[in-house]
């Protein structure tokens, strides 16, 4: 069982849709940290959130951390083909190390 | 600045072969982290340095060794190839702290047949 779920699992949408991927967990955390990953590549972070109720934006990407630090959605608007990748959430807390999801993998088609 | 870097890229063990994964990073961050990406399964943390002289278990340490003996380098060993130990390896460093932000190599693609 995985600290971290993130779901849905895989996502293909065309150009121009919204969506909502999300990043569930029993557990507190201190912070959340989501990151994109293209094949062949290391995972590039993209925002780190730390305050319940936090909301984050990076420009077409809406980062929410709940309000009991245990779980994260990332919403992206009108995606497009280069939002295609392997989106990761990562958390820790005084108790556990660095952790990841196992990912959603978001096919966005032109 | 190269940022984390990782060699090699792709290699191919026996089982029972030993091998060292290096990684090095020229940030002057102090946490260095390895990393073991399976399909389907996230990444896992396999070791972490805190700083030169010292390191610790993660979540999935047995079969790998670690040592920390400049801030720059954290060479990852594998002592007896298994075919689970099959995988691609990320190494990772933050600045600050075991949740900094962490900046990631490229990965090694490691075949155990």
């Amino acid at each position: 069982t995985q600290l971290l779920e993130q779901s849905p699992q895989f996502l293909s949408i065309q150009e121009g849709e919204n969506l909502t991927v999300y990043c569930n967990s029993s557990s507190v955390f201190s912070s959340l940290q989501w990151y994109r990953q293209e094949p062949g590549e290391g995972p590039v972070l993209l925002v780190t959130v730390v305050t319940g109720g936090e909301v984050k934006k990076l420009k077409r990407l809406t980062f929410q951390f709940g309000d009991a630090r245990k779980d994260s959605s990332l919403h992206i608007t009108a995606a497009q083909p280069g939002d295609t990748g392997l989106y990761l959430c990562a958390a820790n807390s005084k108790e556990v190390d660095m952790r990841f999801g196992a990912g959603t993998r978001l096919t966005v088609k032109p | 600045n190269a940022g984390v870097t990782q060699t090699p890229k792709f290699r191919i063990l026996k089982i029972g072969q030993s091998m060292t994964l290096q990684c090095a990073q020229d940030m002057n961050h102090n946490y260095m982290y390895w990393y073991r990406q399976d399909p389907g399964m996230g990444l896992k943390l396999i070791y972490y340095s805190v700083g030169a002289g010292i390191t610790d278990k993660g979540e999935v340490p047995n079969g790998y060794n670690v040592s920390r003996s400049t801030t720059e380098d954290f060479p990852l060993r594998l002592e007896l190839a298994a075919p689970s130990q099959t995988s691609v390896y990320f190494c990772a460093s933050s600045l600050s702290s075991r949740a900094g932000e962490q900046y990631f190599g490229p990965g090694t693609r490691l075949t155990v047949t």
